[in-house]
């Protein structure tokens, strides 16, 4: 079956920019993630969906950065007067549901440059 | 800040030879996650350990879940190009915190033919 899909694959902006990275998951599953890879930092977790609902946002890096979802599917990442250091791999990862230990299954990526 | 040390960060071995990559933390694990990621892929998940002590098995992967739940290991026999990848530990923590999982910042394989 389709697996998570995430679009752009690629994403090349300039500094102060907006961009929105998309994520649609795999069909049924209640949970979305979202994560950043950047080099030397790891994977970070920055925020989740049950359902449509985002229970925690503490984990977004400042307030340029927001998620939606809707209709219990498809998800945005926003990111706002983008800068340099936001340059990284975002990660979408999604689960049956968002019970602990779940297994999370990931997409590709977008990869951002902010230039 | 809840933390995953994962070591060694880089290890290039020759096809044939066996290796360990180490994955340890302060915190208590409910669970514990072995991802491998390939570039420009995302992390597929290889195993899931959730009871200390726990040893699973995965063709020449063997994995292995601390008796206090604070650390993790996996093994690789008798190495192949193929293994080559980035290798993350990831886990859930037993005492609350973001519903996300920390992971490591991974463990880059080189197998060399």
């Amino acid at each position: 079956g389709a697996g998570v899909s995430q679009s752009p694959s690629n994403k090349v902006t300039e500094k102060g920019k907006d961009v929105e990275l998309r994520c649609d998951p795999i069909s049924g599953h209640t949970a979305l993630y979202w994560y950043r890879q950047s080099l030397g930092q790891g994977l970070e977790f920055l925020i989740y969906f049950q359902g449509n609902s985002a229970p925690d946002k503490s984990g977004l890096p400042s307030d340029r950065f927001s998620a939606e979802r809707t209709g219990g599917s498809v998800s945005t990442l926003t990111i706002q007067r983008t800068q340099q250091e936001d340059s990284a791999v975002y990660l979408c990862a999604s689960s049956l549901s968002s019970f602990r230990g779940e297994t999370q299954y990931f997409g590709p990526g977008t990869r951002l440059l902010v230039l | 800040t809840q933390l995953l040390e994962q070591s060694p960060q880089f290890l290039s071995i020759q096809e044939g030879e066996n290796l360990t990559v180490y994955c340890n933390s302060s915190s208590v694990f409910s669970s514990l996650q072995w991802y491998r990621q390939e570039p420009g892929e995302g992390p597929v998940l290889l195993v899931t350990v959730v009871t200390g002590g726990e040893v699973k098995k995965l063709k020449r992967l063997t994995f292995q879940f601390g008796d206090a739940r604070k650390d993790s290991s996996l093994h690789i026999t008798a190495a192949q190009p193929g293994d080559t990848g980035l290798y993350l530990c990831a886990g859930m923590y037993s005492g609350g915190g973001a519903d996300g999982l920390t992971f490591g910042k991974g463990t880059h394989l080189i197998i060399q033919p």
